[in-house]
């Protein structure tokens, strides 16, 4: 099994629909993030988590939310998707030593609004 | 803040090439320095990484050299195959506060190899 586990790896949706990305980690890592890719642009922070407890804004976190469910568990939602919110969805998670073990990621989700 | 900045792509090399793909950074202090790499339909893939000035990280072939008087990290490989074809990051963790560290990405470049 990955260590970082995305869920749904693929999905459209239709525009002002409610969708939630979920990920899970198996790697005991207390820190959490989600990024967006487009072409062009890189990855750009979303949103993070530290702890259970931690949440915090990152870039561009404007009309999406976030819930950290366990210490393993960090979900992503568009309240009301709209086409420019399609893209590639990654998590990622850390512990205190990303100074010197970097970031592990999961595999995607390709999101399409349509 | 902190940013990377890296060579735009996309590149195209003949199997066997050189491979440069440059990276430099802005960053306070002494930030830690990545490549990662993303296959296609893939999540980002740490491939070598540099803790501080001098250091040479390496693997699969690849090679990249802590720079810290031309703040760079540049990409090497002494001849590519087309199983590299992949989208290359450059990133540097850089302090958030609070004793906490961030990656900040570049934009990545492309990277296809062709027989």
């Amino acid at each position: 099994d990955a260590d970082v586990t995305q869920t749904p790896r693929n999905r459209i949706t239709k525009t002002g629909k409610r969708i939630m990305l979920e990920c899970s980690q198996t790697k005991g890592h207390d820190r959490m993030y989600w990024y967006r890719q487009d072409p062009g642009l890189g990855l750009r922070l979303i949103y993070y988590s530290f702890d259970v407890k931690d949440i915090n804004k990152g870039e561009i976190s404007d009309g999406y939310s976030v819930s950290r469910q366990a210490q393993a568990k960090f979900s992503l939602s568009l309240e009301s998707a709209i086409p420019n919110q399609t893209a590639l969805y990654f998590c990622a998670t850390s512990d205190g030593q990303a100074a010197n073990y970097g970031y592990t990621f999961g595999s995607g989700t390709r999101l399409t609004v349509v | 803040g902190d940013s990377v900045t890296q060579m735009e792509g996309p590149v195209t090399l003949s199997e066997e090439a050189f491979l440069t793909i440059n990276c430099t950074y802005t960053a306070t202090g002494y930030p830690s320095l990545f490549w990662y790499v993303q296959y296609p339909g893939e999540g980002l893939q740490l491939l070598l990484k540099a803790t501080k000035a001098d250091d040479k990280g390496s693997n699969k072939g690849f090679e990249a050299t802590y720079r810290k008087e031309t703040t760079s990290f540049h990409l090497e490989k002494g001849s590519v195959q087309v199983s590299d074809s992949a989208v290359y990051f450059c990133a540097l963790s850089g302090y958030s506060g609070a004793g906490s560290y961030q990656l900040t990405f570049g934009k990545g470049t492309k990277l296809s190899v062709i027989p």
